[in-house]
């Protein structure tokens, strides 16, 4: 199957600094990005759609100001946590979906938490 | 918006012993993946199964895209497969996935 890599794995930050999260397609071009966020013995909850070359687009209830996502390359997404919060500690995780095909496949997720 | 259903929430077995999880959907879906969540976070694809019945190993899985439900089925289970199953649903090609709440599997040896 398809490879999706995130960087970093893991983060600890101070309240009020941004952190960056890279999804990257390895082994193929991802016209679609899709970003979630996992709580504690939560599901997964989409957070916006990224699609290259254009604005990303957001689920009801995820600021955009705060979660700003930049998908620059067919094989790059990145999620930009601003100011971030402790409430903002989650599990994050990037899915891509190959040009070609439905199937979609995840990242190894990046474990955010702030202090 | 599409609502999906997994059952059981929970589920515990001894080694050796044949599951059934269950995920019921609510809307005519264009993609649906069943995926384990291994205890460190990562989603590996188990099936892409709109419809159709697919078959990998101890693991095989059904989907009646008419009924709206999709079914899992673990045989001979192994310690390593403890963790949580997701079904997940797209409605159109090339949208988001929409996940379930989970099934958590616990094999003891």
């Amino acid at each position: 199957g398809a490879v999706v890599s995130q960087h970093p794995s893991w983060v600890i930050c101070k309240s009020g600094t941004s952190v960056k999260i890279e999804c990257r397609s390895l082994d193929f071009q991802a016209t679609t990005m899709f970003w979630y966020r996992q709580f504690p013995k939560q599901s997964l909850m989409l957070m916006a759609t990224s699609n290259e070359g254009s604005k990303a687009t957001y689920e009801q209830g995820v600021e955009k100001d705060k979660f700003l996502i930049n998908h620059a390359s067919l094989t790059l997404s990145t999620l930009t946590v601003t100011s971030a919060h402790p409430e903002d500690s989650s599990f994050y995780i990037c899915s891509a979906r190959l040009r070609q095909y439905n199937e979609q496949f995840f990242g190894p997720g990046t474990r955010l938490t702030v202090l | 918006g599409i609502q999906v259903e997994q059952s059981p929430p929970d589920l515990i077995l001894q080694e050796g012993a044949n599951s059934t999880l269950r995920c019921n959907f609510s809307d005519s879906v264009n993609n649906l993946q069943w995926f384990h969540q291994n205890p460190w976070g990562q989603l590996i694809n188990l099936f892409y199964i709109p419809s159709g019945t697919k078959q990998n190993g101890r693991l095989s899985a059904t989907t009646v895209a008419t009924e709206r439900y999709s079914l899992l089925y673990i045989s001979s289970s192994q310690t390593t497969d403890s963790g949580v199953y997701f079904c997940a649903v797209a409605l159109q090609a090339g949208t988001a996935l929409i996940f379930g709440k989970g099934t958590t599997l616990s094999v003891s040896s």
